[in-house]
């Protein structure tokens, strides 16, 4: 079965500084892939980034930035220089291969809550 | 435009009551996904389809029902067996492959009085 965890409940910044979300999980699989998603209030979540498990190459998307360590088994979410409007749930996700009728469900962890003070 | 739109985005509905949440998507995704979200929690799985016509019990698919008749259609029906129904549900799409990403329609909050 597969399993991602969170263990960072809530995370309190001040605007414009760095801060790292952290996600750790468990496959059996040899090919999965990974997500981060951003809940707002709103309560749409929204795609950020991916990784699939053959690419462990780092990389950075404007203020975004990930860590993905196959050897850990942890895909680390980084927003550099924080702003107030980041302020949301950030979901970590883990997708199965796509194999007969299980449309590669994904798994998701239980959310960090991100809040960035002015 | 592209998108997934879900009705109602507040519903109230009495104890011992049936009650159908719709969710549509005009984005030609194959795969669609029923979540629950409770409060300071994550998404769980209810119901997934891959094709129409067909679909599967996700993590917690007791006191649920779904259909699939049309690619854009995958309404969710909450039974009055399900026990806890008040919560926040969320629809969502993807194209065939593991590699996308999942499209979310903006939810519906269910409360039960």
């Amino acid at each position: 079965a597969q399993k991602v965890t969170q263990a960072q409940t809530e995370i309190s910044v001040v605007e414009k500084e760095d801060v790292t979300l952290d996600c750790v999980y468990e496959t059996r699989d040899t090919t999965y892939y990974l997500f981060w998603y951003k809940q707002p209030p709103s309560g749409e979540l929204v795609f950020l980034i991916r990784r699939n498990s053959f690419d462990e190459q780092n990389e950075i998307s404007g203020r975004y930035s990930w860590n993905f360590q196959k050897s850990t088994s942890s895909f680390n979410f980084t927003i550099t220089a924080s702003q107030v409007v980041d302020s949301a749930v950030y979901f970590c996700a883990l997708s199965e291969p796509l194999v007969e009728t299980n449309a590669g469900k994904s798994t998701f962890g239980d959310g960090t809550t991100l809040t960035v003070k002015p | 435009d592209g998108g997934i739109t879900q009705s109602p985005k507040y519903l109230f509905r009495k104890e011992g009551q049936n009650v159908t949440l719709s969710c549509e998507q005009n984005l030609n995704h194959d795969a669609m996904y029923w979540y629950r979200q409770d409060p300071g929690q994550g998404l769980r799985l209810i119901y997934y389809s891959q094709i129409v016509n067909d679909f599967q019990k996700g993590d917690i698919a007791e006191g649920y029902s779904v259909s699939r008749e049309k690619k854009e259609s995958f309404p969710l029906t909450v039974t009055s067996a399900q026990k806890n129904p008040t919560a926040f549900y969320l629809c969502a799409s993807k194209m065939e492959s593991s590699y996308n990403e999942q499209f979310f329609g903006p939810g519906t909050r269910l409360t039960v009085l």
